[in-house]
């Protein structure tokens, strides 16, 4: 077990909806990754928070938004989902704010399925 | 082209025998590189971090091998398990970034 939680495991729905997929980070882990990675396809990088705050950002589209609140947690945004939207949504956490040099830990991801 | 990439992209193996999975990448210069195993349904676990200075590094029956001069990194498993079912993935590091790239990942089956 990482100790990295997300909720829910499974999401179905409809094109043109709006989801959130929420993140708690392993105790004492300051930095939230999110990746999307979808079928045969290797890990995207999505944004990172630290501390609270957006720290980098990768191939997020603008539909996709993502905030860390005070208490760690954090959540991922996705409307006006469209059917490539389809994918596992992990979430992951580290210590401190560089990934360069540290393990990450992974959570067990959310499968989102647009219909 | 994939700045990653990984072989085979599947593999079956018996039980108990040992095999290897391999990485290539074009990532220079880099910080380190990653072996992770995915389950089916389940996150990345961690198996082996090895900076770029690094020749091997063991995790039990899991040995991941580097050669920087011709970007190459394998991983051995030995003996191998059931439990050895899953995809592996190798990420590289770039040097002077904080970003991760993906392999897109060795399915590996096992079977008895």
């Amino acid at each position: 077990d990482s100790g990295v939680t997300q909720t829910p495991k499974h999401l179905i729905t409809a094109t043109g909806q709006r989801v959130t997929l929420r993140c708690s980070p392993r105790s004492g882990d300051l930095s939230v990754y999110w990746y999307q990675q979808s079928l045969d396809q290797g890990l995207q990088f999505l944004i990172q928070y630290y501390n609270g705050e957006e720290r980098a950002k990768g191939n997020i589209l603008e539909r996709f938004s993502a905030q860390q609140f005070p208490d760690l947690h954090s959540e991922l945004n996705l409307s006006s989902l469209e059917l490539g939207d389809s994918a596992l949504y992990f979430c992951a956490s580290t210590t401190d704010d560089r990934v360069y040099n540290s393990p990450l830990h992974f959570g067990n991801g959310t499968r989102l399925t647009v219909t | 082209k994939n700045q990653v990439e990984q072989s085979p992209q599947s593999l079956i193996i018996l039980e108990g025998k040992n095999c290897t999975l391999q990485c290539n990448y074009t990532v220079s210069p880099f910080s380190n590189l990653r072996w992770y195993k995915q389950d089916t349904g389940r996150g990345p676990v961690s198996l082996t971090i090895m900076t770029f200075s690094e020749n091997t590094k063991s995790n039990g029956r899991y040995t991941a091998t580097l050669d920087a001069d011709t970007k190459q990194s394998s991983l051995h498993i030995t003996a191998s398990q059931l439990s050895d079912s899953a995809s592996y993935i190798c990420v590289v590091s770039p040097y002077n970034t904080d970003k991760l790239i993906f392999g897109t990942g060795t399915r590996l089956q096992v079977f008895p």
